[in-house]
């Protein structure tokens, strides 16, 4: 998967309770994303970062903050989890270019109850 | 508000025969049409990409069909075989930089032996 990391890949949390999904990049790409993946949805862009401490708000970004202090890793984080949010989230990274490919994450499944 | 739909939701077809799967697209500022193959468990990988400036990218089985003035493309399997059995996602984007891609709902795809 190109040289990207998710962790955990799963993970069960409470409604309520602060969730913290990790990404990790070895590309040394300079766009990282989070998407979240549900049936009949397709993939949403929830944040994405365009450099170290840069990041901008995607499509469905209520409920979620995003933090990139290196290169290499961006982290999603969920401050108060709730069942609306149980998904499946990947995190892309891209590159400089024209028309540069997305490459994705394996994934993390988040379940909250 | 959904800015590419696709259809059909799922799609079984026999080996040998031809996939064809549709989107339509809202947004005249699109100009970036990637099409990607999502394998279970796994996340989307590119596939084939087009930009509105031709009306057909072919490759290897995999062909793009762009219809510009419809605001419609679709993506086309020839001789479809077991191993191209996945989940289908049409997207489009603008602009250069962060590929913030907007995705269609998703295509199940089913090839039967």
């Amino acid at each position: 998967d190109a040289g990207i990391t998710q962790s955990p890949r799963h993970k069960v949390t409470e409604t309520g309770t602060p969730v913290t999904l990790r990404c990790h990049q070895t590309e040394n790409h300079r766009y990282m994303y989070w998407y979240r993946q549900d049936p009949g949805h397709g993939l949403r862009l929830i944040h994405y970062s365009y450099g170290v401490k840069d990041t901008d708000k995607g499509e469905v970004s209520d409920g979620y903050s995003v933090s990139r202090s290196k290169t290499e890793d961006f982290l999603l984080t969920l401050e108060s989890a709730t069942s609306s949010q149980t998904s499946v989230y990947f995190c892309a990274i891209s590159g400089t270019g024209l028309d540069e490919k997305l490459f994705f994450g394996s994934g993390t499944q988040l379940s909250v109850l | 508000q959904q800015q590419v739909k696709q259809s059909p939701q799922s799609l079984i077809v026999q080996k040998g025969g031809i996939s064809i799967i549709n989107c339509a697209y809202e947004n005249t500022a699109f100009d970036y049409f990637p099409w990607y193959q999502q394998f279970p468990g796994k996340g989307p990988a590119l596939l084939i990409a087009i930009r509105p400036d031709v009306s057909e990218k072919k490759e290897g089985r995999f062909t793009i069909s762009f219809n510009k003035s419809a605001k419609q493309f679709s993506l086309h399997i020839m001789d479809s075989q077991p191993g191209d059995s996945a989940t289908y996602f049409c997207a489009a984007s603008m602009g250069w930089g962060a590929q913030k891609l907007v995705f269609g709902q998703g295509t199940r795809l089913t090839i039967n032996p």
